[in-house]
């Protein structure tokens, strides 16, 4: 059982490179959550899905996009990265009862 | 005024000490409150929830104050190995039971 796993660990894309955070869970859990945390601050939400063909946006959507194809899969695209999404993404997943996320080890990124 | 309020710190005890934070929440309506703890450059985890007629887990107890909005957790008897950011979450009743995290209060535990 891994639990919430993501990948790549680290990254770094030059400013108008595009990507995209892989986000995978085992749990079955039908929420699933990206959250950016820049250095010394909290977590913001960016999107976040109820279910399989479901998202919505969250706090800070801007520049990034995401899909939901299956219950396990739950990646985040980047477009045309800027420096200002400089950030560690983590993302997490809950079951249907009860609000405890389980949270990813987070993906490291650098636009330079 | 922020959804969710905490002191950042750092906080710096001794080990052995006792220490407490407190945070702050502006909707009255929220539904469910719990501590996260964060290690350095590690994900958030779950370190308990909160509730009104307040909880214990060994060394930890947390508390919940809807009148006055706010929920604190006490270390009792702090090891070196407390040292991490404690995250106050706070689920509100609207839009799909939103999640927020507060920024986070730093504790360093010294020998």
């Amino acid at each position: 059982n891994a639990g919430v796993t993501q990948t790549p660990k680290f990254r770094i894309l030059k400013i108008g490179q595009s990507m995209t955070l892989q986000c995978a869970q085992d749990m079955n859990h039908n929420y699933m959550y990206w959250y950016r945390q820049d250095p010394g601050m909290g977590l913001k939400l960016i999107y976040y899905s109820v279910g399989a063909g479901i998202t919505d946006k969250g706090e800070v959507p801007n520049g990034y996009n995401v899909s939901r194809s299956t219950t396990e899969d739950f990646p985040l695209r980047l477009e045309l990265a800027a420096p200002s999404q400089t950030s560690v993404y983590f993302c997490a997943s809950r079951g249907d009862w009860g609000y405890e996320q389980y949270f990813g080890p987070g993906t490291r990124l650098t636009v330079t | 005024r922020k959804e969710v309020e905490q002191d950042p710190g750092p906080f710096n005890v001794p080990e052995g000490a006792t220490v407490a934070f407190n945070c702050t929440y502006s909707n009255s309506a929220s539904q469910s409150f719990f501590w996260y703890r964060q290690d350095c450059r590690k994900e958030p985890k779950l370190l308990m929830s909160v509730y009104s007629s307040g909880n214990e887990d060994g060394r930890f107890t947390a508390q919940l104050n809807r009148a006055s909005q706010y929920i604190s957790l006490l270390i009792r008897d702090s090891k070196l190995s407390d040292s991490a950011t404690y995250l106050c979450v706070v689920i509100g009743n609207t839009g799909g039971f939103k999640t927020i995290f507060g920024a986070g209060t730093r504790l360093f535990v010294k020998a």
